[in-house]
């Protein structure tokens, strides 16, 4: 079946730091790929997604491009800030629609020091 | 809008007895899943609906059911708790149809089973 796996955590980085969490898929046909967010004591937030190859996903500074040929979907900060500790989930979503399901990574804890 | 919202937010359990989880999909969202997220892990697939009718089901025992009303809200239940079901229990509503892929999170429910 489909799976998603991240690089193993936890990552500590300094405030200002370029940040880089890996994730590559195993997949059959081409799903659309997401980035989810996780603060502390709360649900899922939806990052960032892709639905094609090559397609850029962004939004608030974090980036991530759909590499089939890698079959990648790493996650890039250019300078993180103390906001962004959570855990950071890597997803995929297989099925047809209305009845799609996400497969997700472990999860990567990420702190970051001021 | 209010996003997806999920009752109780936490909640403990007795082994063996029943719990019934609640979630109220993002208005025009006819589509909800259901996901149990272990601590340290990432959420693992349960269920499914879409226009009231179960559409997936993830590997999970036959102790673990759920239904969508004609509001589309739904319920998870759970019966015969096991220490094992102790977790954040997340419903996510989607909006089939529309071309758009991505799932949208609730708080989640804390369940520990003692």
């Amino acid at each position: 079946g489909n799976s998603v796996t991240q690089m193993e955590g936890p990552v500590t980085l300094s405030e200002e730091a370029f940040l880089t969490i890996n994730c590559t898929y195993t997949a059959t046909g081409y799903p659309s790929l997401f980035w989810y967010v996780q603060y502390p004591g709360e649900g899922l937030q939806l990052l960032l997604k892709a639905t094609k190859a090559d397609d850029k996903g962004s939004n608030k500074g974090f980036e991530a491009t759909y590499r089939k040929e890698t079959t990648s979907f790493h996650l890039e900060k250019g300078s993180v800030q103390v906001s962004d500790s959570a855990v950071y989930f890597c997803a995929l979503s297989e099925g047809i629609q209305g009845a799609q399901k996400l497969v997700f990574g472990q999860g990567t804890r990420l702190t970051i020091n001021p | 809008d209010a996003g997806v919202t999920q009752s109780p937010t936490h909640l403990i359990k007795t082994r063996g007895q029943h719990v019934t989880l609640r979630c109220s999909p993002i208005s025009g969202h006819k589509s909800v899943s259901w996901y149990q997220q272990v601590l340290g892990q990432g959420p693992q697939f349960i269920f499914q609906y879409y226009e009231k009718e179960e559409r997936g089901r993830g590997n999970f025992p036959d102790r673990f059911s759920a239904r969508q009303f004609p509001n589309y809200s739904s319920e998870l239940n759970v019966n015969a708790l096991l220490l094992g079901d102790s977790a954040l229990y997340l419903c996510a509503s989607t909006r089939p149809g529309t071309g758009r892929t991505e799932a949208f999170f609730g708080q989640g429910t804390r369940l520990t089973v003692v």
